[in-house]
């Protein structure tokens, strides 16, 4: 099975920071990785596909990047409406695996 | 838009079986793979299983392999996880998703069911 390491597991920023975060996969994956935003209380939500495709209606201040085993999301001037928790989810091969999650939070 | 709705879920006694449902509209549900994905209460979030369009081509979690099977019926738009053996460990939010193809990320995700497993 792939394993996904995402860091860091929690992020204090201010709004109108830039924040990146990162995902390593253990093997391998292309660009078979998505973001996925998540507030509490509610589904995930798609921001990024295919490493570096934003999803139709989300802010261009998310980008993605990366290839192979090293991929990161970076958010590049946040909004209060971005703190949230985010994971990523590789899916280059079954079982598809997720990131332990990101919580985004107030400074 | 695309909606996705899952019912089924409650509490049930370890052992013990539960169905879940997910109604699908505003997409061709024919033409999309699916997929379940759960979350314990205040953990990340786990993929349990995915089937292809006609239903042959599934996928399971080890954790769920032989316990869960994922099906499908095209003609009434609907996702179904028929679970057995449950235990304590699969207490979980379960959501629906679908996924324009097997190989494909799960993109949009219902507002997801909550069952406990308890005694």
């Amino acid at each position: 099975d792939i394993q996904m390491t995402q860091s860091p597991s929690s992020l204090s920023a201010s709004v109108g920071d830039r924040v990146t975060i990162t995902c390593r996969a253990s093997q391998g994956i292309r660009d078979d990785l998505g973001w996925y935003q998540q507030k509490p209380g509610r589904a995930p939500k798609r921001l990024i596909y295919a490493a570096s495709t934003l999803q139709s209606g989300v802010p261009s201040r998310f980008s993605g990047s990366g290839s192979g085993t090293e991929f990161t999301l970076t958010i590049s001037s946040l909004q209060p409406e971005d703190f949230a928790t985010y994971y990523c989810l590789q899916y280059d091969s079954y079982p598809r695996t997720f990131g332990q999650g990101t919580n985004l939070e107030i400074k | 838009d695309v909606q996705l709705l899952e019912s089924g879920g409650g509490l049930v006694q370890p052992g013990g079986s539960l169905r879940l449902s997910c109604a699908a509209s505003g997409f061709t549900f024919s033409s999309y793979a699916m997929s379940w994905v759960r979350q314990a209460p205040g953990k990340g979030l786990e993929w349990v299983s995915s089937i292809g369009t006609r239903g042959p081509d599934t996928f399971y979690a080890d954790s769920v392999k032989g316990r869960f099977t994922i099906s499908r019926d095209n003609s009434r738009n609907t996702l179904y996880l028929q679970m057995n053996s449950l235990r304590a460990e699969d207490t979980a939010v379960y959501y629906c998703a679908n996924q324009r193809y097997t190989s494909s990320s799960v993109d949009y995700w219902g507002p997801g069911t909550l069952v406990t497993v308890s005694s």
